[in-house]
């Protein structure tokens, strides 16, 4: 298996523009968690799917973020409207039994 | 407070010194991790753990439960050690807390 797959790696855009992150677990694992790492803040969950179903997003820092799991093999992360204090590095991981694997982050700049 | 604190934040030794990172938490947990930051920015799960001690060739980690408190040892350390290593654990219903993280750099 590949790993969990990020795309894109690295994103920059103009603050007020809607940015789209994309993640594929790895197969076979059923809980995937989108996560954001700052300077400031370190890394913090934005939310959790099991199964699909978004079971925890009480991390998502307001409105402007959402989170999708259409399917087992496929999860977006959108940010609409970007602002210049949503740069940072998003993860995303999946696990089967606790064990979470990581990807390997997009880092997203928004200027 | 901080649910889960590492210890120390910074780390400089040499290589060959035996390398302790600490982190103590205030929650009851399922489960804690130990993940390790590379410099290009890549995270990699060292252990899993829920009780006792685990060894991965030069790399130890162990918990005690009753304490609330982990321990990632390194032998040996050497500069590709340098790197962030993460505390973090796992409480209810799969939700993670993370820890600050301590800094590592090892002088050759």
């Amino acid at each position: 298996d590949a790993g969990v797959i990020q795309s894109p790696r690295h994103e920059v855009t103009e603050m007020g523009q809607e940015v789209t992150l994309r993640c594929k677990p790895i197969s076979g694992h059923n809980s995937l968690f989108w996560y954001r790492q700052t300077m400031m803040r370190g890394l913090e969950l934005l939310i959790y799917f099991n199964n699909n179903v978004p079971i925890d997003d009480s991390g998502m820092p307001e409105d402007r973020f959402s989170a999708k799991m259409p399917n087992a093999s496929f999860s977006t992360l959108k940010i609409q409207p970007s602002e210049p204090r949503d740069s940072a590095v998003y993860f995303c991981a999946s696990s089967f039994v606790n064990e979470q694997y990581f990807g390997p982050g997009t880092r997203l700049t928004v200027t | 407070k901080n649910e889960v604190e590492q210890s120390p934040q910074n780390l400089t030794a040499q290589e060959g010194e035996f390398i302790t990172i600490n982190c103590s938490y205030s929650v009851g947990i399922s489960a804690l991790h130990w993940l390790q930051q590379h410099p290009g920015g890549g995270i990699v799960s060292l252990f899993m753990l829920s009780s006792g001690k685990k060894k991965h060739g030069r790399l130890i980690a162990t918990i005690n439960i009753q304490e609330k408190h982990s321990s990632l040892h390194i032998t040996a350390s050497h500069p590709r050690d340098s790197a962030v290593y993460i505390c973090a654990v796992l409480i209810r219903d799969d939700k993670i807390i993370f820890g600050k993280g301590t800094r590592l750099h090892i002088l050759p």
